[in-house]
Formats: structure tokens, C-alpha cells, sequence
């Protein structure tokens, strides 16, 4: 299996612009996670998905992120309007069980 | 709510030298608990899991980790670490009641040739 694929790896962008990170859960996995990773915060959940509905999306920051997931090989975390804030490494894990989570490679994101 | 303390920010040791990760874990019940590494610019990689039994479990790359539940811990361990072995570690616990991680602050090793 290819594990779970993240695009693009890297996106830079200007403040304002809308920012969409995707990802594609291992074949198989039920539950769908996004993770944003900053040297302040550490590593903080935003939100997860099980059988591509959102169960808990408590740790999204504010109304200008969303996440979708229209069906089980697919997810998007979108940022609009994105803000120099927001500049984190995302990641998104899957998991077959919800526990033993494997993670993606991450998205690297920079607001100017 | 479940919450864990990784309380070395940073450990420095030598190549060959033995390995100690701490980490303690606030949960009611019996705890869900995972070591996972992350090397420079990569995603984490799971490392062992604990979910119930044997207190000491085996992980991949040669660690192992100590479920005590007196001390609320579970520590990681390696015998002799390996200069590839330098890395981000953490430390999660995961409820019963819900799908999803708890992660501690991290652990930054650092290994001496």
C-alpha cells in the first residue's frame, strides 16, 4: 500500500488566497484525520471523519476552515481567506481501528 | 478529558548508549497509549501501541515500552541507540469513548557520534 498520500507538499501563499490540502486516506480505513503541527501549539486534532462523515470537528480554529470528505478515498481541508496564522505543517492520518492512526507526510503551509 | 506529559523537552545521548522516553498519562480508565517518531520534514511513524495485557510491549526499530499504571506511565526504551534513532518522538493516549489521540509535547533526541 502506498500509505497516505498528501498534496501538494509545500504551498505558499499570499494572505487572503484560498488554500485547499488534499489527502487520500490507505484503502481500507474508515476514520479520516487532520492534524495541524506548529512549533506553539504542538500537534492539535481539527477534526476526523468515520465513514466520511465528520464525527468531532471541535478543534477547528474558526469558520474560514472546512473539511470534506465526499467519499471514502478522498478528504480536503480548505482555508478561506487564509492568514499568516495559519502558516503550520497539516497532516492527515487514517486508521482502520481509530486508534493506530498512520499519517501522510504532511502539507507545509506558509501565509505571507 | 485524557492528557499527557512528555517532560524532557530535548534528551542528548551517544551512539550504542541505552534510551529512557518519559512520558505520564492523565486517564480515568485504562488507557489507550502509542509512541510515535517523526524525522525531520516526515510524517509520524507509529513505533508500539499499548491496548491491554502484556505491560511490556515491543515495537519496531528495537524499542520497547513499560505500561505502569501505578505511576501512570509508559516509557520508552532502546538498549543501544543508533545514530538514525535521532528524531521527534511522541507519546498519545487514546480513550475508549472516543476515536481519537492525545498527543504529548514531543521528545527531541539528539545522538553524539
Amino acid at each position: 500500500d502506498a500509505g497516505v498520500i498528501q498534496s501538494p507538499r509545500h504551498e505558499v501563499t499570499e494572505m487572503g488566497q484560498e488554500v485547499t490540502l488534499r489527502c487520500k486516506p490507505i484503502s481500507g480505513h474508515d476514520y479520516l484525520f487532520w492534524y495541524r503541527q506548529t512549533m506553539m501549539r504542538g500537534l492539535e486534532l481539527l477534526i476526523y471523519f468515520n465513514n466520511n462523515v465528520p464525527i468531532d470537528d471541535s478543534g477547528m480554529p474558526e469558520d474560514r476552515f472546512s473539511a470534506k470528505m465526499p467519499n471514502a478515498s478522498f478528504s480536503t481541508l480548505k482555508i478561506q481567506p487564509s492568514e499568516p496564522r495559519d502558516s503550520a505543517v497539516y497532516f492527515c492520518a487514517s486508521s482502520s481501528t481509530g486508534y493506530e492512526q498512520y499519517f501522510g507526510p504532511g502539507t507545509r503551509l506558509t501565509v505571507t | 478529558a485524557q492528557s499527557v506529559t512528555q517532560p524532557d523537552i530535548h534528551i542528548t545521548v551517544s551512539e550504542g548508549a541505552s534510551l529512557e522516553l518519559r512520558c505520564n498519562y492523565s486517564y480515568g480508565a485504562t488507557p489507550y497509549l502509542f509512541w510515535y517518531v517523526q524525522s525531520p520534514g516526515q510524517g509520524l511513524q507509529l513505533l508500539l501501541k499499548y491496548f491491554s495485557g502484556d505491560t511490556l510491549v515491543q515495537g519496531i526499530k528495537g524499542f520497547e515500552a513499560e505500561f505502569k499504571r501505578s505511576q501512570s506511565s509508559f516509557n520508552l526504551r532502546k538498549p543501544s541507540v543508533h545514530w538514525s534513532d535521532a528524531a521527534e518522538y511522541f507519546c498519545a493516549v487514546g480513550a475508549d469513548s472516543a476515536r481519537q489521540l492525545t498527543f504529548g509535547s514531543g521528545t527531541q533526541l539528539t545522538v553524539l557520534p
